[in-house]
């Protein structure tokens, strides 16, 4: 059991460019969601899946951002037309079965200059 | 409105001395609760959680939470605090015991003086 894997930890990009955030669960983890943190807040849920389906998302994400997860297994997320806004750690953790606990990654950090 | 409530923003406290860290949610029915610690520019691991039964659960590195129905309240505590546990700490709860969102607080930043 290797945890839940994120990539690129850190990432500067320049306004209006287009990121992309690679995250690997733990193997056989059937659930896998996406954070955002910034600093001095706790993490705020984005969007969750179960196997390839996205189930649910916040209001926080925009229609700038999008998240799949096309075989069930690693899931990317991605920002488009980034705004100084977007700076933070987003989060990728991932749980076995539904109402069990869920498993952080390290984060990737991305500044929006 | 529905939320999770650490009071207390930061807390300093000197090596070998006891610890309580504060958490209050107010969601309708019992919550899953879940206690994680975060370094500097690292993830979340996860201390402990409640589910359900006996309501002062034991965690990893020595941590234990009680939870308290009457107060909505699952407090972490430590009884012998080491300098290593110098951290970021944010409870979590799981409004629907479903796995479907967790929520968090604000997290309480942990200072240990020796």
């Amino acid at each position: 059991d290797t945890g839940v894997s994120q990539n690129p930890r850190h990432k500067i990009t320049k306004r209006g460019q287009n990121v992309t955030f690679r995250c690997d669960p733990i193997s056989e983890h059937n659930r896998l969601y996406w954070y955002r943190q910034t600093l001095g807040q706790g993490p705020e849920f984005l969007t969750y899946f179960q196997n390839e389906a996205q189930l649910e998302k916040s209001r926080l994400l925009s229609d700038r951002f999008s998240a799949e997860r096309p075989k069930g297994s690693f899931s990317t997320l991605e920002i488009q037309r980034t705004e100084q806004g977007d700076s933070a750690m987003y989060l990728c953790a991932s749980s076995q079965n539904p109402g069990n606990t869920i498993y952080f990654g390290e984060g990737s950090w991305l500044t929006v200059v | 409105a529905q939320s999770v409530t650490q009071p207390d923003i930061h807390i300093t406290v000197s090596e070998g001395a006891s610890l309580e860290l504060r958490c209050n949610y107010s969601y309708g029915a019992t919550p899953y609760l879940f206690w994680y610690v975060q370094s500097p520019g690292q993830g979340l691991q996860l201390l402990l959680k409640y589910f359900s039964g006996d309501t002062l659960v034991q965690g990893i590195k020595g941590f234990e939470a009680e939870f308290k129905r009457s107060q909505s309240s699952f407090n972490l505590r430590k009884p012998s605090v080491h300098w290593s546990d110098a951290a970021e700490y944010f409870c979590a709860v799981d409004p629907s015991n479903t796995g479907n969102q967790f929520y968090f607080g604000t997290g309480t930043s942990l200072t240990v003086i020796p």
